[in-house]
């Protein structure tokens, strides 16, 4: 069963912000919520996680509900270059590391 | 700067050869990843390794094998190419299960086809 729930794919206005959801309603107590991104052709790279506090970084913010059971990554002014596939997942704490990846939410960013 | 490289980056050959990819990082994590990635779909795991002498099987792992002789790589290897391994192969690597953050450094993969 997948732990995590997005759609196939989203459009963008440049300039505007994303807001890309993801649902777990299933999660744990112990797990996180962790996004990374994969950029045509190129290996996935790590933008945030969250346990249950809204996280904020230089490339994104992460608002998870209080039940935990959803969240919403925010690229606050998005760009040409966030096109990409965005995958939400969740990670035991103990997990050793491991990452579980589903088939993630193809954004496109329109100029 | 540290990274993490793959090579070769493309590869053509034919079913039934044997195949190694290699996988080589400098950021002296003790874990490393192999995952396959099929057109229009996320990453698979295949194997992976929590530090010298240790080898795990993920999702994926049927048809291959590693061995971690050391910190810096983690060579995947296809005993018998077959056509169904055609992929995309992508290595990462992150620092030890302890750490919160988790994140995962990923090579810019190898693009493997299989005749």
């Amino acid at each position: 069963d997948a732990k995590t729930t997005q759609p196939t794919s989203m459009d963008c206005a440049e300039g505007r912000a994303a807001n890309l959801p993801c649902n777990h309603s299933t999660i744990s107590g112990n797990e996180y919520v962790y996004w990374y991104r994969q950029i045509h052709s190129q290996g996935p790279q790590y933008i945030i996680h969250g346990l249950k506090n809204n996280e904020t970084n230089e490339m994104a913010s992460l608002i998870i509900t209080e039940d935990r059971k959803s969240s919403t990554l925010i690229l606050p002014h998005a760009t040409l270059r966030d096109t990409a596939v965005y995958y939400c997942i969740v990670r035991p704490y103990n997990a050793g590391n491991m990452l579980t990846f589903g088939g993630g939410t193809r954004l496109m960013v329109k100029p | 700067d540290a990274e993490i490289t793959q090579s070769p980056r493309h590869k053509i050959t034919e079913t039934g050869r044997q195949v190694t990819l290699a996988c080589h990082q400098t950021w002296n994590h003790n874990n490393m990843f192999w995952y396959r990635q099929d057109l229009g779909h996320g990453l698979r795991l295949i194997h992976y390794s929590y530090g010298v002498q240790d080898t795990n099987k993920g999702e994926v792992s049927d048809g291959y094998s590693v061995s971690r002789s050391n910190t810096e790589d983690l060579p995947l290897t296809l005993e018998s190419a077959a056509s169904s391994q055609t992929s995309v192969y992508f290595c990462a690597s992150s620092e030890d299960s302890g750490s919160r953050r988790n994140e995962q450094f990923f090579g810019p993969g190898t693009r493997l086809t299989v005749l």
